[in-house]
């Protein structure tokens, strides 16, 4: 009964380097969100995607940030050219609907860049 | 346009209770709450539709009253469990967005 899983749980990277974050959603959830949250700050969302599909993604930096969800495989948040700012929790969240449905959060992938 | 949370942070006395409330200036068609514990991830309280109903987790309940855009989190009798950082998040279009959070702090 495995809820949403994150990958990896830790990353540490210099400046300059990429950072990829992949997200399992729960089983039978199409719908995955990514969050950023900064030490004692809220959760700010990033982007939402169905399988695929970028339904919005107006909280994703224009520049270094993507995101993926491909027909198989997990969901990847990808930064590039990290920065010390980028550092940060990153949270996952599945949902079976997309209106109504409760949110399913993982552990999150905290990053480091040093 | 993310919901706005009140008060920032409460610190309470074992068995007091407490209120949080949660406005938004566009039309709210549901309401969700979650708990974040430090260090964890968001845990899934309750979530509120239009119609004003009530719901209740344990000793914690909400309401929510969607003509005034506006949800309020009841927590009575409160539990050192019960400490954490509560948030409230709005959906619109499949997107959530979450107020910046409650921090209460429960002690003996």
């Amino acid at each position: 009964n495995a809820g949403v899983m994150q990958n990896p749980r830790h990353l540490v990277r210099r400046r300059g380097q990429e950072a990829r974050l992949r997200c399992s959603p729960m089983k039978g959830h199409s719908h995955v969100y990514w969050y950023r949250q900064l030490p004692e700050e809220g959760l700010k969302f990033m982007v939402y995607l169905q399988k695929e599909n970028i339904i919005d993604e107006s909280g994703m930096p224009k520049e270094r940030f993507s995101a993926e969800f491909p027909k198989e495989g997990p969901s990847i948040l990808r930064i590039q050219q990290v920065v010390r700012g980028d550092s940060a929790a990153y949270f996952c969240a599945s949902s079976l609907g997309s209106d109504t449905g409760e949110l399913f959060f993982g552990e999150g992938s905290r990053l480091t860049v040093l | 346009q993310q919901p706005v949370q009140s008060p920032q942070a409460v610190i309470l006395r074992e068995g007091e209770d407490a209120v949080i409330n949660c406005s938004s200036s566009k039309a709210l068609y549901s309401v969700h709450w979650y708990r974040q514990k430090h260090g964890e991830a968001p845990v899934f309280l309750m979530i509120l539709l239009k119609g004003g109903e009530q719901m209740r987790h344990e000793k914690i309940s909400a309401s929510f009253n969607e003509k005034k855009q506006q949800s309020s989190l009841y927590l009575t009798a409160s539990q050192l469990s019960y400490s954490g950082t509560y948030f409230c998040g709005t959906r619109d279009a499949g997107k959530s967005t979450f107020g910046d959070g409650t921090t209460l702090t429960v002690k003996p």
